[in-house]
């Protein structure tokens, strides 16, 4: 697609349900990065996949969330019996194959999840 | 570790007027420096950058030097519109090679401008 595609965009859940986030990063971008920003704050980097090589999963807040990506597609970030404090927008991002320069970074419009 | 600083919102601003957002930041050896846009309902784009020390990065009328020895990248735009309103945010790109490519932000600063 033209740009990195998110979904759900909105989710309402219920507290302990397991919720799955959907990212489609922009074809040929072999870099792609989770990130989440509760409301009034700034962006926390949760993960970070980069081609075959091991994702970084330094920002992952507990045990229960977890990430997959296959191949240099699709990515589903799963969050385990998910919590108030789980509230927030989750961003997705994506871009070709860092260097030191830095490759500008494009980020979906997020989903916005919320959990009562 | 690597971490950055910016200027607590929010802004009010007059149409055409000067802006200044400050970011510092702290980091191991010599990051790139980004900011980065939220406008309404839309996601976050890239405004500018610059990669190395005494760089001016620019676009759409902001500008933003990277200033190795203050260790700061202020946004700056000499005449505000409405259709600037929106979050900003600062961003480092660590270099180092076990976390190359990740991205710090700050907390953002929102920006309102009115006509």
């Amino acid at each position: 697609g033209a740009g990195v595609s998110q979904s759900p965009s909105n989710k309402v859940t219920e507290k302990g349900k397991d919720v799955e986030l959907r990212c489609d990063p922009i074809s040929g971008h072999t870099a792609l990065y989770w990130y989440r920003q509760r409301l009034g704050q700034g962006l926390e980097f949760l993960i970070y996949f980069q081609g075959n090589s091991a994702p970084d999963k330094s920002g992952l807040p507990s045990d229960r969330f977890s990430a997959e990506r296959t191949g240099e597609s699709v990515s589903t970030l799963t969050i385990q019996r998910t919590q108030q404090e789980d509230s927030a927008v989750y961003l997705c991002a994506s871009s070709f194959a860092q260097t030191l320069s830095g490759n500008t970074i494009y980020f979906g419009e997020g989903s916005w999840l919320t959990v009562v | 570790g690597d971490s950055v600083t910016q200027m607590e919102g929010p802004v009010t601003l007059s149409e055409e007027a000067f802006l200044t957002i400050n970011c510092t930041y702290t980091a191991t050896g010599y990051p790139s420096l980004f900011w980065y846009v939220q406008y309404p309902g839309e996601g976050l784009q890239l405004l500018l950058k610059a990669t190395k020390a005494d760089d001016k990065g620019s676009n759409k009328g902001f500008e933003a030097t990277y200033r190795k020895e203050t260790t700061s990248f202020h946004l700056e735009k000499g005449s505000v519109q409405v259709s600037d309103s929106a979050v900003y945010f600062c961003a480092l790109s660590d270099r180092r090679g076990s976390t190359l490519g990740r991205l710090y932000f700050g907390r953002g600063t929102q920006l309102t401008v009115w006509p």
